[in-house]
C-alpha cells in the first residue's frame, strides 16, 4: 500500500507570493490533518479534514486555508507569504473517524525569501 | 490551555535502556501518542495509550498514568539507529466530537553513543 504523498517536496518562494501544497492520503483514509513544523515551535496543528469538511482549525491566521476533495486528497494554501512561514509542512492521514494512529507524509519544505 | 513537557535532549549508550518522560496538563484526556522522527524525515508512529498501564511493542514500551498526567517511552537494547527525536502528543481533549487533532510536545532529541 502506498504511503502518504506530498508534493512538492521542496519549494522556494518570495515574500508576498502564495503557495499551494498537495497531500494524497493512504488509499481508503478519509481523515487528513496538516501540521507546520519549525525548530522553535515544533509541530503545530493547522487543520483537519474529514469527508471534505473541515473538522478543526488551529490558531493560524486566515492566510492559511485548506480543502479536501471527494477522493480525500487535500490541499493547503498560504497567501501573502511571510518569512516566518518558512517551515516543514506535514500532512497526516488516518483510516478511521478518530482514535487511530496517523501516518505522516514526507512533508513539503517551504522556504520564503 | 494545554501544555506538554519533555526533556529537550538525552544521551544514552548503545545496548542500554533509556526512558523518555512526558507530562501533560489538560483538564481532559483523549489519548496519548508517541512518534519517532529522524532528522529530515516524517514522524513515524510508535505507540498509543488511552488507558493506564504499560503497552509493549518489541524494544519499545509506553506507559500512561492519567491521574498524574504522565507518560514515558522506554527503549530497550538501544541501537545507533534509535538516535532520533521522540515526540509526545495528546489528542486534543477540548474538541467536541471526534477529532484527530494532536497537540505535540517539542520533542526529545536522543543521541545514542557507541
Amino acid at each position: 500500500k502506498a504511503g502518504v504523498t506530498q508534493t512538492p517536496r521542496y519549494l522556494i518562494k518570495t515574500r508576498g507570493q502564495q503557495v499551494t501544497l498537495s497531500c494524497s492520503p493512504i488509499s481508503g483514509h478519509r481523515s487528513v490533518s496538516w501540521y507546520q513544523q519549525t525548530p522553535g515551535q515544533g509541530l503545530q496543528f493547522l487543520f483537519e479534514y474529514f469527508s471534505e469538511t473541515q473538522r478543526n482549525k488551529g490558531n493560524f491566521p486566515g492566510r492559511f486555508s485548506g480543502r479536501q476533495f471527494s477522493n480525500s486528497r487535500s490541499e493547503m494554501n498560504v497567501s501573502t507569504l511571510e518569512l516566518g512561514d518558512s517551515a516543514l509542512y506535514l500532512c497526516a492521514s488516518s483510516n478511521l473517524n478518530a482514535g487511530s494512529e496517523q501516518y505522516f507524509g514526507p512533508g513539503t519544505r517551504l522556504t520564503v525569501t | 490551555g494545554q501544555n506538554i513537557d519533555q526533556p529537550t535532549e538525552m544521551t544514552a549508550t548503545e545496548g542500554a535502556i533509556v526512558q523518555i518522560n512526558c507530562t501533560y496538563q489538560t483538564s481532559g484526556f483523549n489519548g496519548l501518542f508517541w512518534y519517532q522522527q529522524h532528522a529530515g524525515e516524517a514522524p513515524t508512529f510508535l505507540s498509543y495509550n488511552v488507558l493506564d498501564g504499560l503497552e509493549e511493542k518489541g524494544r519499545f514500551s509506553s506507559f500512561l498514568s492519567r491521574s498524574k498526567g504522565y507518560s514515558y517511552l522506554l527503549l530497550k537494547e538501544l541501537q545507533m539507529k534509535d538516535s532520533a527525536s521522540y515526540l509526545c502528543a495528546v489528542r486534543d481533549p477540548y474538541q467536541r466530537g471526534a477529532t484527530n487533532k494532536l497537540i505535540f510536545g517539542t520533542g526529545t532529541l536522543l543521541a545514542v553513543q557507541p
